[in-house]
């Protein structure tokens, strides 16, 4: 079936520095490719995302790459600052709300 | 315009006992998706509604179920709970039919199984 898999499962980084987390699909089909951030106690919001036409997208200190030759996508964050720490988590999807999310990834950006 | 909203925030159950939990979309949003979330196994899909039509289904037991209403309000429903179903349910909703797009999550219904 459909599956996500995200490295690394915890991430620490200093602040200033770069962050970035790396997914691989099994579903060459797949189209859309969304990033989620998660906080302590707070609901997934969506930071960015991909759809399967375009290779890149960049949005402030934020941007997502796609290889779909490789079915591979990353999230770029530069610049990190405290305010990036949570867990955050890729997806992929095709043509539906069905999200078959990564496993997540735990980012700690240290001052 | 109000977020998702879902209720009960917090439930406890003990082995054996059926839950129906709640999810109201955004206002406008006619797609609803659930999802499963627990340490071990991460963010898993449950199902997705349209217009009160399940499009799809996860990999879960058929002890889980769930509709949707006309007004685009969801419900779903376990019956005959096991430990293992205590976790956070997380509905979300989206603005557009045919075709993925950003969901916008609830606060969660956490249940933990006694």
């Amino acid at each position: 079936g459909e599956n996500v898999e995200q490295h690394p499962s915890t991430l620490s980084v200093q602040e200033g520095d770069s962050a970035v987390i790396k997914c691989t699909y099994s579903d060459s089909a797949s189209n859309y490719f969304p990033w989620y951030k998660q906080e302590l106690g707070k609901r997934p919001q969506l930071i960015i995302d991909i759809r399967s036409n375009v290779g890149e997208k960049k949005d402030q200190r934020i941007a997502v790459t796609l290889n779909k030759t490789a079915k591979h996508f990353s999230l770029h964050i530069t610049e990190t600052q405290p305010e990036d720490s949570a867990v955050y988590f890729c997806a992929a999807s095709l043509n539906t709300d069905k999200l078959i999310f990564g496993t997540g990834t735990r980012l700690q950006v240290f001052p | 315009k109000a977020g998702v909203t879902q209720t009960p925030r917090y439930l406890i159950k003990t082995r054996g006992q059926q839950v129906t939990l709640s999810c109201s979309p955004i206002s406008g949003h006619r797609s609803v998706s659930w999802y499963q979330q627990t340490p071990g196994q991460g963010l898993q899909f449950l199902f997705e509604y349209f217009s009160e039509t399940q499009r799809n289904k996860g990999n879960f037991p058929g002890r889980f179920s769930g509709r949707q209403f006309s007004n685009s309000r969801s419900e779903m429903n376990v019956s005959t709970l096991e430990l293992g179903d205590s976790a956070l349910y997380l509905c979300a909703s989206s603005p557009v039919s045919g075709g993925a797009s950003e969901q916008f999550f609830g606060p969660g219904t956490r249940l933990t199984v006694l």
